[in-house]
């Protein structure tokens, strides 16, 4: 069945680092997928999505490009701030579906 | 701006008892998703319903979890009798109807349940 598999946490940065968080996925046919963000007392959030191969989402500074050939989707931001301190989460819908399938989820601190 | 709206917010209750949480989704938002996050992983679909028809129920522990849309608005996911297992987040979601494509799904704040 569909999978994801992400980089595994928690990572913890200085304010001001490159991120990089690595999301590799598993599913037949051409999934959407998407990165959701879930700060600390609150409801998951989308921050990104990309419907199609060599797609790349943007939101608030994040990227991330759909990487057919490598199944990946890796999320990266060149210059963190300690507000982006929450838990990110890899996900994939496939094609015709409407679910979610999520990863594990990455907690991220940032220090200031 | 419009949100998913999700009650109780925490519930304690101890093993055998039942315990039901409620959904609002977003007005308009005809598919309406219920997931379980259990500490330290990604959210799982349990169910995902289309108006009051349910479309994906297949990860559901059906001998003990029910869930309801009546009215195709607002929904309601029982558990009976609970287990120690059971505790999780459970997180409710909302989106249009999806025709073609993805269509974003919203989450409320979800409902965190221990079990004792």
């Amino acid at each position: 069945g569909d999978s994801v598999t992400q980089m595994e946490g928690p990572v913890t940065l200085s304010e001001e680092a490159f991120l990089t968080i690595n999301c590799t996925y598993t599913a037949t046919g051409y999934p959407s997928l998407f990165w959701y963000v879930q700060y600390p007392g609150e409801g998951l959030q989308l921050l990104l999505k990309a419907t199609k191969a060599d797609d790349k989402g943007s939101n608030k500074g994040f990227e991330a490009t759909y990487r057919k050939e490598t199944t990946s989707f890796h999320l990266e931001k060149g210059s963190v701030q300690v507000s982006d301190s929450a838990v990110y989460f890899c996900a994939l819908s496939s094609q015709g579906a409407q679910k979610l399938v999520f990863g594990q989820g990455t907690r991220l601190t940032i220090n200031p | 701006e419009a949100e998913v709206a999700q009650s109780p917010r925490y519930k304690i209750t101890e093993k055998s008892q039942a315990v039901a949480f409620w959904c609002d989704p977003i007005s308009g938002h005809a598919t309406l998703y219920w997931y379980r996050q259990i500490l330290g992983q990604g959210p799982e679909l349990l169910v995902q319903f289309q108006d009051e028809s349910v479309v994906d129920d297949s990860q559901l522990p059906k001998d003990r979890f029910s869930a309801e849309r009546l009215k195709g608005v607002d929904s309601t996911l029982k558990i009976q009798p609970a287990e120690l297992g059971d505790s999780a987040m459970y997180l409710c979601a909302s989106s249009l109807p999806g025709t073609r494509g993805y269509n974003e799904q919203f989450f409320g704040p979800g409902t965190r349940l221990t079990v004792l």
